[in-house]
């Protein structure tokens, strides 16, 4: 039974669309997360909810939007995509410490 | 500015021996310290954490270490087995919970038979 679960695995897209990726935990967490690994393996911090509401927004262009209909999804928004939105997105939950992660989705910008 | 470094980004070592995975950090805010393990085409995995008022965490075969006057912790893995080849995340955060997690750039560790 999946903990925190991501779709698509794979997106693969053309410059200026506009797509999502959503993520769903099971863990019962009050507080997710987005992160974002670029093509140097650097993972980093993108947004956090904690019981839908934002508590992290790490200068992320206005093009990414999260949206938390609930504690146990935050799904990504990116509009108007560009090359340099290629790279593996992870979500993430937690009860406090530990953050326990999705599978990640691979984004192509082409 | 790369807040937490992990200088040697692959690491290789002998079935059943130490691999040793070192970390250093620059932020002296940062409370909570953790390791994770990824596997390719997967998300990380959480192995093993420490607080800053410890210098030791051991789990099973790993260990972590943390010198805080040295902003330095380490993690050991003993014996070494080949299920441990991976790529091995060092990651730092506040002591409040549900924080953000600032992470190392990795090493991958593997485990030659």
């Amino acid at each position: 039974d999946t903990a925190v679960s991501q779709t698509p695995k794979y997106l693969v897209t053309q410059m200026g669309n506009d797509k999502s990726i959503k993520c769903e935990q099971n863990l019962g967490h009050d507080t997710m997360y987005w992160y974002k690994q670029d093509s140097k393996k650097f993972l980093k911090i993108m947004f956090s909810y904690n019981n839908k509401e934002l508590i992290i927004n790490e200068t992320v262009p206005n093009r990414f939007s999260p949206k938390s209909p609930d504690k146990a999804h935050l799904n990504l928004h990116i509009n108007s995509l560009e090359l340099g939105d290629s790279a593996v997105y992870f979500c993430a939950s937690s009860h406090l410490y530990e953050q326990f992660f999705g599978p990640g989705t691979r984004l192509t910008v082409l | 500015d790369q807040q937490v470094k992990q200088n040697s980004p692959s690491l290789s070592v002998q079935e059943g021996r130490i691999s040793i995975l070192n970390c250093d950090y620059t932020n002296s805010m940062f409370d909570y310290f953790l390791w994770y393990k990824k596997y390719p085409a997967e998300g990380p995995t959480f192995l093993i954490s420490i607080s800053s008022i410890k210098d030791k965490n051991e789990d099973g075969r790993f260990t972590v270490f943390l010198n805080k006057s040295a902003k330095h912790l380490s993690l050991h893995i003993v014996p070494s087995q080949p299920g441990d080849s991976a790529v091995y995340f060092c990651a730092a955060s506040g002591n409040f919970g549900n924080e953000k997690l600032t992470f190392g750039t990795g090493t991958r560790l593997t485990i030659i038979p």
